[in-house]
């Protein structure tokens, strides 16, 4: 299986100010014929399912905030939340699909503010 | 607008069946391109995949779950079902279901990420 390893995992930033999510996973998800890393992200709320974020590494879905951006390749990722806002208090995931018979999740990052 | 619903018992008894479906609005099951997935994710903990299926019976489960888990897709009611067999507490948790878009290109298909969710069910094991 490929290990998805976040870090930190729990974080407190400053309203306004940068917060950055990492993730590695344990094999690279990347394939190099389509040039797409199979790793997404999503963000959980209290009480609310996940909600897709990111995908392909770093392409927005609809509707989310420009302020949440992805990069990375292989097997380092980062997720960026610039302008924290105080609805961005959630658990963090990122998630590999590169094998898909063996989807896995990294353990997750908590999001508060200082 | 594409939603998905969970339903079914939020208590089961140990060794017994959990029986649970998600009725899909929006888009149909049989539409190629997509394939159904339920996840669940154990109290304060992270996410598990469980098993996807498309339309045609076509899929997987997890390993750790294979011999326990059924999945079905049912065209005519536009929903899909998860069954697990066996229960014990540690199949304690809030299931989700949620879809899964597939892409082409010369090589074929490939899968991609969970882009809609259901709001989600718990479901505790318990005599």
């Amino acid at each position: 299986d490929i290990v998805m390893t976040q870090s930190p995992d729990s974080l407190a930033v400053s309203l306004g100010e940068r917060a950055t999510i990492n993730c590695k996973s344990s094999q690279s998800v990347l394939n190099s014929s389509k040039n797409k890393n199979y790793l997404a992200w999503y963000q959980q709320k209290p009480g609310q399912p996940p909600k897709l974020l990111i995908y392909w590494a770093s392409t927005r879905e609809s509707g989310v905030p420009d302020r949440f951006s992805g990069s990375g390749s292989g097997t380092d990722f980062s997720l960026t939340i610039s302008n924290l806002q105080a609805e961005d208090v959630a658990v963090y995931y990122c998630q590999q699909y590169k094998s898909s018979l063996t989807y896995t999740f990294g353990q997750g990052t908590k999001l508060e503010i200082k | 607008q594409v939603k998905l619903q969970e339903s079914g018992p939020g208590l089961v008894k140990p060794s017994q069946t959990l029986s649970l479906s998600c009725s899909v609005s929006g888009v149909s099951v049989s539409t190629d391109g997509y394939y159904w997935i339920w996840i669940r994710q154990h109290p304060g903990e992270g996410l598990e995949w469980i098993a996807y299926s498309s339309y045609t019976g076509v899929g997987n489960q997890n390993p750790s779950l294979r011999s326990r888990v059924t999945i079905s897709v049912d065209t005519a009611k536009n929903e899909f079902s998860l069954k697990l067999t066996s229960v014990t507490a540690a199949d304690t948790a809030v299931y989700y279901c949620a879809r899964i878009p597939t892409y082409y290109d010369s090589s074929g298909s490939y899968f991609g990420y969970f882009d809609y969710w259901g709001q989600g069910t718990l479901v505790t094991v318990s005599s």
